[in-house]
């Protein structure tokens, strides 16, 4: 059963419109969320997080929403950018004493802004 | 500024062989983990530690044996490689802290043939 579930594979968006990648989970004892970024031939980069206490976050371009009672977080980017343009990962954790920091990845989303 | 390093980058093996991929990582983290990502899928944790001279087992460890005699490294081991293991590892550290995110490497993309 997968607890952390990204069901769009992929996502087109034309350069300068936002970009909304979503992410679905299913136990509710998350409590911490994250978005990573991938380039081809690279690892993934941590990109943004929220607490569970939080429903929002915002870092730059880039911003979290998290709707604890739908299980649902999104990550929005505005204005895209082509080098945007990368697999995005949404992954979550199970309180620190519970799980030794281990996080849950869905399958990723592939972002591709076109100029 | 190294961060996570993974040796080798790239490995062909035949089916049977045994081989060791590396981790090293020098930001001082205290957890370190193994995953690996097959086509269209997200990361499967394989093996992780919480220290040196610890280790666990994930969601995928059948096949897969692991070490961590120094804190900086993270070896994984693959003692008679099938096809079914071809895939990419990632290797990640992070500082035990609540909030703290991975630190991935660069991977090491693994084909069994």
């Amino acid at each position: 059963d997968q607890q952390v579930k990204q069901n769009s594979p992929s996502l087109s968006v034309q350069e300068g419109r936002i970009s909304i990648l979503n992410c679905d989970y299913t136990n509710s004892m998350f409590d911490y969320f994250l978005w990573y970024k991938k380039y081809p031939a690279e690892g993934p980069t941590f990109l943004i997080s929220i607490s569970s206490i939080k429903d929002k976050n915002e870092d730059g371009r880039f911003t979290v929403f998290l709707n604890k009672s739908a299980k649902h977080l999104s990550l929005h980017i505005v204005p895209s950018q082509p080098g945007d343009s990368a697999v995005y990962f949404c992954a979550a954790s199970l309180p620190y004493n519970t799980n030794a920091g281990k996080s849950t990845f869905g399958d990723g989303t592939t972002l591709t802004v076109k100029p | 500024n190294a961060g996570v390093t993974q040796t080798p980058k790239f490995r062909v093996l035949k089916t049977g062989q045994s081989m060791t991929l590396l981790c090293a990582q020098d930001m001082n983290h205290e957890y370190m983990y193994w995953y690996r990502q097959d086509p269209g899928m997200g990361l499967r944790l394989i093996h992780y530690s919480v220290g040196e001279g610890t280790t666990a087992k994930g969601e995928v460890p059948d096949g897969y044996n692991v070490s961590r005699l120094k804190k900086q490294n993270f070896l994984l081991g693959l003692e008679s490689a099938a096809p079914s293991q071809t895939s990419v590892y990632f290797c990640a550290s992070d500082a035990g802290a609540w909030n703290q995110p991975q630190h991935f490497g660069d991977g090491t993309r693994l084909s069994i043939l």
